[in-house]
């Protein structure tokens, strides 16, 4: 079985500072690895994946997230935050033939 | 892009009434749906898998009575919540893979349930 762990449940961050939001996986086979974004009462966006190839994925609004396997993290990472990215930020894994394994979340919370 | 098309978005019923939420995929064939459910402050929690023309798959612990699920078509899937209480209270969400997992996989916008 497989797992997703976000070790922190709540970042605060001032504005324009760097964010990294952690997420660790364990399986016993290959995974895939997302990250989706949601806003309050709202569902989840997909932010990036990684399936396979350059282990350095990076989404349209700036984030971008590593691939380590030596090290099981999937962290996700924007060098200089807005207002706007105060939201839920979900780490999910799948090995490709189930659905997809969340970890519980972080709550992102950028500073004026 | 892929939309999977959630409704309603909130809905208010009294206790022992049932309540249906439905879930299209607009512009693609969702033979697969996953139900999911979020408690406040929580992460998503799989309730069932439902898949076209076949009976859903329930995760342990899911009341399949309760929760009845139909995959009626390619492109829809309803879940009913059947005599309703407050303690079903909760975001539910669906979620249908798009093409693989190259375009991952695509969330409805939810439904907050709130049973008074």
């Amino acid at each position: 079985a497989q797992s997703v762990t976000q070790l922190d449940s709540q970042v605060p961050v001032f504005e324009e500072a760097p964010v990294e939001l952690r997420c660790n996986y364990s399986s016993s086979v290959s995974v895939y690895l997302f990250w989706y974004v949601q806003y309050p009462n709202q569902g989840l966006q997909l932010l990036l994946k990684y399936l396979s190839g350059s282990t350095l994925v990076e989404s349209i609004n700036g984030f971008e997230a590593e691939f380590n396997k030596s090290q099981t993290s999937f962290h996700l990472r924007k060098p200089s935050v807005h207002i706007s990215d105060t939201a839920e930020y979900f780490c999910a894994a799948t090995p490709g033939n189930t659905p997809l394994v969340f970890g519980k979340g972080t709550r992102l919370s950028v500073i004026a | 892009g892929a939309v999977v098309s959630q409704h309603p978005s909130r809905v208010i019923c009294k206790s022992g009434t049932s309540v249906k939420i439905e879930c299209r995929s607009l512009d693609f064939q969702a033979t697969t749906m996953f139900w999911y459910r979020q408690f406040p402050k929580k992460s998503l929690m799989l309730m069932a898998t439902s898949n076209e023309g076949s009976k859903a798959t329930y995760e342990q612990g899911v009341e399949k009575d309760k929760f009845l699920i139909n995959h009626a078509s390619l492109t829809l899937s309803t879940l009913t919540v059947t005599s309703a209480h407050p303690e079903d209270s909760s975001f539910y969400i669906c979620s249908a893979p798009n093409r693989g997992l190259l375009y991952g996989y695509t969330f409805g916008s939810g439904t907050r349930l709130t049973v008074v």
